[in-house]
């Protein structure tokens, strides 16, 4: 079975700098895809990135940008220029690539962001 | 398009009493799937479907029916309520297609204490 690690329960950034989230996670298999999901007060899933494993290029949208090593089995989060918006509660998530498996994640234990004036 | 939506928002159940949680989706979605938020330990599944008619069991099923009848719904059954099953319960849905764009659409979530 698969498993992730969050290390970080909670984590503080001043607005404007960046900060970064951590994640392992163990599995066997070859291919499969990671994912950052952010979950506000709203309590409400929302996806902000995702990375391919057999894709070597770092994805990134806007401001969010991951660090995916593959061999260290390593996906952290950047958060540039960091706003008060960003404020939430972020889940590390993995997917298995085979058939059959787009509706079971595997999730992280989740980190804490605050973010301060 | 609504999404995926859940209901009831919150719900409070004595010990033993038994209850449905719905799940709707109006995007077609063949894939559905149950997952329970505790503090401190993320998201789990429970239970999950990749089309009407098809159930699997998740990473902590027990306490937990399901039944796919229709491509929409999903409901989400507990048969008699513990206090371990007091939670923050999200339904997702998703396309049958590879990669990893295939993205999971969470619902609002359910609040449940069970007394």
């Amino acid at each position: 079975a698969q498993t992730v690690t969050q290390s970080q329960p909670e984590m503080s950034v001043q607005e404007a700098e960046t900060v970064t989230l951590s994640c392992t996670y163990d599995t066997s298999e070859s291919d499969y895809y990671l994912f950052w999901y952010k979950q506000p007060p709203s309590r409400q899933m929302i996806l902000v990135i995702r990375q391919e494993a057999y894709k070597q290029q770092n994805a990134t949208e806007n401001r969010f940008s991951v660090n995916f090593q593959k061999a260290a089995k390593s996906f952290s989060l950047k958060i540039s220029d960091s706003q008060l918006g960003d404020a939430a509660m972020y889940f590390c998530a993995y997917r298995s690539a085979f058939t059959g498996t787009a509706s079971k994640l595997t999730f992280g234990t989740g980190t804490r962001l605050q973010v301060t004036l | 398009n609504a999404g995926v939506t859940q209901t009831p928002k919150f719900q409070v159940l004595k010990t033993g009493q038994s209850m449905t949680l719905q799940c709707a989706q109006d995007m077609n979605h063949e894939y559905m799937s149950w997952y329970r938020q505790d503090p401190g330990m993320g998201l789990r599944l429970i239970h999950y479907s990749v089309g009407a008619g098809i159930t699997d069991q998740g990473e902590v099923p027990n306490g937990y029916n399901v039944s796919r009848s229709t491509t929409e719904d999903f409901p989400l059954r507990l048969l008699s309520a513990a206090p371990s099953q007091t939670s923050v319960y999200f339904c997702a849905s998703s396309y049958h297609r590879g990669g990893a764009y295939n993205e999971q659409f969470f619902g609002p979530g359910t609040r449940l204490t069970v007394l």
